[in-house]
Order: C-alpha cells, then structure tokens, then sequence
C-alpha cells in the first residue's frame, strides 16, 4: 500500500489561490491518487482524483506530476468554508479501490 | 452519489462491554469500507466489508474484536468487542463501486466514547 506524506498545516489568505502537496513516491502503476476533505464532526467528502493527466472540477484541479511521485491539490480562490484538514490518499485498482489516507493538511484561510 | 447513515451518531460505552455500528446506504454498492479514527488522527482502514463472505481485515485488526456483517449490498454492521478506553474513536463507514475510479463516499461517522 502506497505511503502518502503532507505537510501539518498550512495558512491561505481568502480569495487568493491554495497549493496544498502531496508525496506518494511509492505508488504503483494502477494506483488512483484522490483527495478528500474533512470538516469538524463530519465525514470525509470527496474532491477530486485522478491517474496520470491533470483533473479540474467545480471545487479544485489536480496536478500530478510527470511521474507520479508527488501531486498538488489546487484551490484557485480559497473562501472561509475551504478550510479543512484535506486528506491526500491513494486507491488501489485492483483491491476494490481501497484508500490509504495521509496524515493530512489542516488549511486555515484567514479573512 | 451515494448518502450513507450510521447510527447511533454517538456513544459512551462502560469498558468491557461491545457495540454494534450500522452503515445504511441508500443506492447498491459493490464495495463497503469500515474505518477509525482516533482523535486528532487521519483516518485508518479497519477492513472491507464483503457481501456473502467474511470481511478482509488489515494488518493491526482481528476479527474477535472487530466483526463485520454485510448481509446485503446496502448494509453493514460492525461490532467493537469488549472494549477498552484505546477503542475510543470516531468509527466511519464508506461506500463505492468496484472500480479504481469510483468516488468514495463517508458516513457521517460514529463517535464512540469508552470509560
């Protein structure tokens, strides 16, 4: 089961743009890297994953690197409700697409 | 998407004794997960639970304490067995089809409090 690491803690100002990392230099080929975030008292909620090429959604982007060993979780206007412990996690393909959770970033946005 | 339940939502629990946890979701799903956890900690795979046939547990999670039941493609239990104050945990249930590529969807989870 691939490892992720991330950094603690990070601060963002509100409206500005949110880079949060990722290192998995364990995954393996078939290996989805997915994101999540989780608010006080609540379950996980998703926000997106991908494979190889680069993901957009409503909520973020996704960029992953040319080898896979590290991946970037994009926030292009962080608001008061983005803050949340996110979550950097790898599923397996082949077991039923198991996740493996990092220790995860607590993001605090300041007005 | 996927709405899960759990119930209770929360409990305090006397040492020694057990507690069943439901996971209720409202559409089929092929693949159930059980996970915990521990205040101020990430999240860790517990086991998944497989309709028809014994859970698959990982490393650091037996049986005895942690049973799991599927009976059917919405719903599943798991039982924490004479429990000690370290099983003190939020106790979560997810849910997602078979593929690598299916979303992942989490229970609001249980809060499980043992003195």
């Amino acid at each position: 089961d691939a490892k992720t690491t991330q950094p603690n803690s990070m601060e963002s100002n509100e409206e500005e743009p949110v880079h949060l990392p990722c290192n998995h230099s364990t995954i393996s080929g078939t290996d989805y890297i997915h994101w999540y975030r989780q608010l006080p008292s609540q379950g996980p909620e998703y926000v997106i994953h991908g494979l190889t090429s680069n993901v957009n959604n409503r909520m973020a982007s996704l960029a992953i690197a040319e080898d896979r060993k590290s991946s970037t979780l994009i926030l292009h206007r962080a608001t008061l409700r983005d803050a949340a412990v996110y979550y950097c996690s790898t599923g397996s393909y082949n077991q039923g697409g198991k996740l493996i959770f990092g220790q995860g970033t607590e993001l605090s946005v300041k007005p | 998407s996927a709405v899960i339940s759990q119930k209770p939502s929360r409990d305090i629990c006397q040492r020694g004794t057990s507690l069943t946890i439901q996971c209720q979701v409202d559409s089929q799903v092929t693949m159930m997960f059980w996970y915990r956890q521990q205040p101020g900690q990430s999240l860790t795979l517990i086991a998944t639970a497989n309709q028809g046939s014994e859970a698959t547990y990982e490393s650091g999670f037996v049986i005895d304490k942690f049973p799991i039941s599927r009976p059917n493609l919405t719903f599943s239990t798991l039982t924490v067995s004479n429990m000690s104050p370290e099983d003190s945990s939020i106790y979560l249930c997810s849910a997602k089809g078979y593929s690598g590529t299916d979303t992942q969807y989490f229970g609001p989870g249980t809060r499980l409090t043992v003195l």
